[in-house]
């Protein structure tokens, strides 16, 4: 059973820093495109940030872009990502998202882990 | 890149249809048969319902379905039920690796 689990999720300070980790079973992390979405609270979904299977490519949203990085260690079957320079709107729900491939879409999600920016 | 547009609700009775339609641009929607739509119930993660615009992941009822029409891209759900009662969001690549979503809907079966 593919399974995506993210922790690392709490309150920051404005301009603060924090690490969320996806920890994935039941697939071969290694061969999948792996994303974050976010999901800030009663708002919509927003995509955040990809990266390919050998961690060469990633990408970001405009409004992460310079502030987060994403990375992966296939060792570990784990997603990361690093975000610094938080703001308050980066507060939201933020989802590990396994990619469909070949379809551009996302077809497993974890719970998702909460981050809030406030002081 | 601006987030395609989603009526914020819908509605329909128990055995009706209802579409949500998913209004984008020819940099996205109109440009790529992309386009995905999720399923989510409060306080759950969202659920992969449509794939590449029309097709279903295995598992899906087939009361759901997806077509496009030039920019606009929509959701069908046939014989309503009310387990159907929650928020949908539609999805669509936009080029170099990226990708844009819908404002969401909340759907109401009554």
């Amino acid at each position: 059973e593919v399974q995506v689990v993210e922790s690392g999720g709490g309150l920051v300070q404005p301009g603060g820093s924090l690490r969320l980790s996806c920890s994935a079973s039941g697939f071969i992390f290694s061969n999948y495109v792996m994303h974050w979405v976010r999901q800030a609270p009663g708002k919509g979904l927003e995509y955040v940030s990809t990266i390919h299977p050998d961690g060469d490519e990633t990408r970001y949203a405009d409004s992460v872009k310079g502030r987060f990085t994403i990375s992966r260690d296939n060792s570990k079957d784990t997603l990361y990502l690093q975000m610094s320079s938080l703001r308050a709107e980066d507060t939201a729900v933020y989802y590990c998202v396994k990619d469909l491939t070949g379809f551009f879409a996302f077809d497993y999600w974890g719970q998702g882990t909460l981050v809030t920016v406030s002081s | 890149q601006s987030a395609l547009t989603q009526p914020a609700s819908v509605s329909g009775s128990p055995g009706q249809s209802i579409t949500i339609s998913c209004t984008g641009t020819s940099s996205d929607v109109g440009s790529y048969n992309l386009v995905s739509w999720y399923q989510q119930h409060p306080g759950k993660a969202p659920k992969l319902m449509i794939y590449e615009g029309t097709k279903r992941p295995s598992g899906v009822s087939n009361r759901f379905s997806g077509s496009k029409s030039g920019n606009t891209a929509s959701l069908t759900i046939s014989g309503l039920q009310a387990e159907d009662e929650t928020d949908y969001y539609c999805c669509s690549y936009a080029g170099r690796s990226n990708w844009v979503f819908g404002g969401g809907t909340k759907l109401t079966v009554l």
